[in-house]
């Protein structure tokens, strides 16, 4: 049974850094590639970050651009997210998220609980 | 603002189909690009509920179903059930776009 559990939520002060963690289980983790998704209070869903299985290419929004970074560490079946330069506007709860398709039909199959981050002074 | 269109809400009594709109473009859904369903039940995370326009993962009901034409998708939902009450979002690809995917702008189905 696919598992993802993310941790590292809280309240950061506006310019702050978090990281967010995210630990698999029951599949191949380096076999696929992996997202993180985040919902902010009451609106829609956006896709921030996302890595290949082996971590050789990432993506990231604009919005998240140059201030966020994901990683992975395959040896811990765990995908990270370091956001630094915190912005009230980052206040959301982010999901990580099991990548499944092909290019051009990608699609998040799996998805954790989520984690609360606020951004709030 | 998304490049995905769906209405706010929709809403049917118990028993009903609805249908659920996504309406894109000639960069995204008007390309042939797949489309991919999600299902968020209130407090809950996203789960996926129809991927590849039509296909429903093991222990979806066949209640949910998937279309698409032109730059257009849709999800119906027939026999409308109490626990449907959610929020469903779309999700495509646009070759204009730098991302691995695009949400639509989700839709709450009530049911009365």
């Amino acid at each position: 049974e696919v598992q993802l559990a993310e941790s590292g939520g809280g309240l950061v002060q506006p310019g702050g850094s978090l990281r967010l963690s995210c630990a698999a289980s029951g599949f191949t983790f380096s076999s696929y590639a992996m997202s993180w998704v985040r919902q902010a209070p009451g609106k829609g869903l956006e896709w921030v970050s996302g890595i290949s299985g082996r971590a050789g290419s990432t993506y990231y929004a604009d919005s998240v651009k140059g201030r966020f970074t994901i990683s992975r560490d395959n040896s811990k079946n765990t995908l990270y997210l370091q956001m630094k330069s915190l912005r009230a506007e980052d206040t959301a709860v982010y999901y990580c998220a099991k990548v499944s398709g092909g290019s051009g039909s990608y699609y998040l199959g799996y998805w954790g609980q989520g984690t609360l981050v606020t951004v709030s002074s | 603002q998304s490049v995905l269109t769906q209405p706010p809400s929709v809403s049917g009594a118990p028993g009903q189909r609805v249908t659920i709109s996504c309406t894109g473009s000639s960069s995204n859904i008007g390309a042939g690009y797949d489309v991919h369903w999600y299902q968020q039940l209130p407090g809950t995370a996203p789960k996926l509920l129809i991927y590849g326009h039509s296909n429903r993962p093991s222990g979806v009901p066949d209640r949910f179903s998937g279309s698409k034409s032109g730059t257009s998708a849709s999800l119906a939902i027939t026999g409308l059930q109490a626990e449907d009450e959610a929020d469903y979002y779309c999700q495509s690809y646009d070759s204009s776009l730098s991302g691995p995917g695009v949400f639509g702008t989700g839709t709450k189905v009530t049911v009365l």
